[in-house]
């Protein structure tokens, strides 16, 4: 089955740009998207179709894939940006998988 | 705005049934395939099971294939998951959310991603 990795947290100081990665074997050929996730909320699409924004999500969210990494990019980030992301993809044999997870920390 | 509610949720003994239901509003319903994922308490994200627009097509994860069902009802605006045999290890907080790949006629496999997603259901498994 298909494996999603993520280091489980990253943390960056208000203002900077954080840097979120997903690991998989070739990822680069699949569709990536990314969910960001608050204490006590559902998810929420942040990221699609690996660069793509939902509308309402901030410029500052922007992603990128290639090869065995998607990045998501959060630049300048606040305090309100604090939570868990979740990259996401469709693999033929294991349908729907989604990475551990990463804990976004504003110091 | 699009929503999702799902309601069902409670304390149930191992061993017993429980179904989930996830009612819609203000989309068309019957246009978008739809997915259950849950979250045990301090873990990731769990995709379960996903249905297609007409309730045609449905896959389910391996980890609760043959016990867990999904179907919907598009004339109530409805999705559902029945539950069966339920263990302890399925205590978590269950989502329903809707497939990002709109259907404009006949049957469409989900592929897409997942937007929006309801609120959750919590399901706790324990005697």
């Amino acid at each position: 089955s298909y494996v999603l990795t993520q280091s489980p947290s990253v943390s960056v100081a208000p203002g900077q740009t954080a840097r979120i990665t997903c690991g998989g074997n070739n990822i680069g050929s699949k569709s990536v998207h990314w969910y960001q996730q608050k204490p006590g909320q559902a998810p929420v699409l942040v990221v699609y179709d690996d660069s793509d924004r939902p509308s309402g999500i901030p410029e500052r969210f922007s992603g990128s894939n290639s090869g065995n990494t998607a990045t998501l990019t959060i630049s300048r980030v606040e305090a309100g940006d604090e939570a868990d992301y979740y990259c996401q993809v469709w693999d033929s044999s294991s349908d729907v998988v989604f990475g551990g997870g990463t804990k976004l920390t504003v110091l | 705005q699009v929503q999702l509610v799902e309601s069902g949720g409670g304390v149930v003994q191992p061993g017993r049934s429980l179904r989930l239901s996830c009612a819609a509003s203000r989309f068309t319903f019957s246009s978008y395939g739809m997915h259950w994922v849950r979250q045990a308490p301090g873990k990731g994200l769990e995709w379960l099971a996903v249905i297609s627009n007409d309730g045609a097509n449905k896959d389910y994860a391996d980890s609760v294939k043959g016990r867990f069902s999904i179907s919907r009802d598009n004339s109530k605006n409805t999705l559902y998951l029945q539950m069966n045999s339920l263990r302890a290890e399925d205590t978590a907080v269950y989502y329903c959310a809707r497939d990002a790949v709109y259907c404009s006629g006949g049957s469409c496999n989900p592929r897409g991603w997942f937007d929006p997603w309801g609120q959750g259901t919590l399901v706790t498994v324990s005697s």
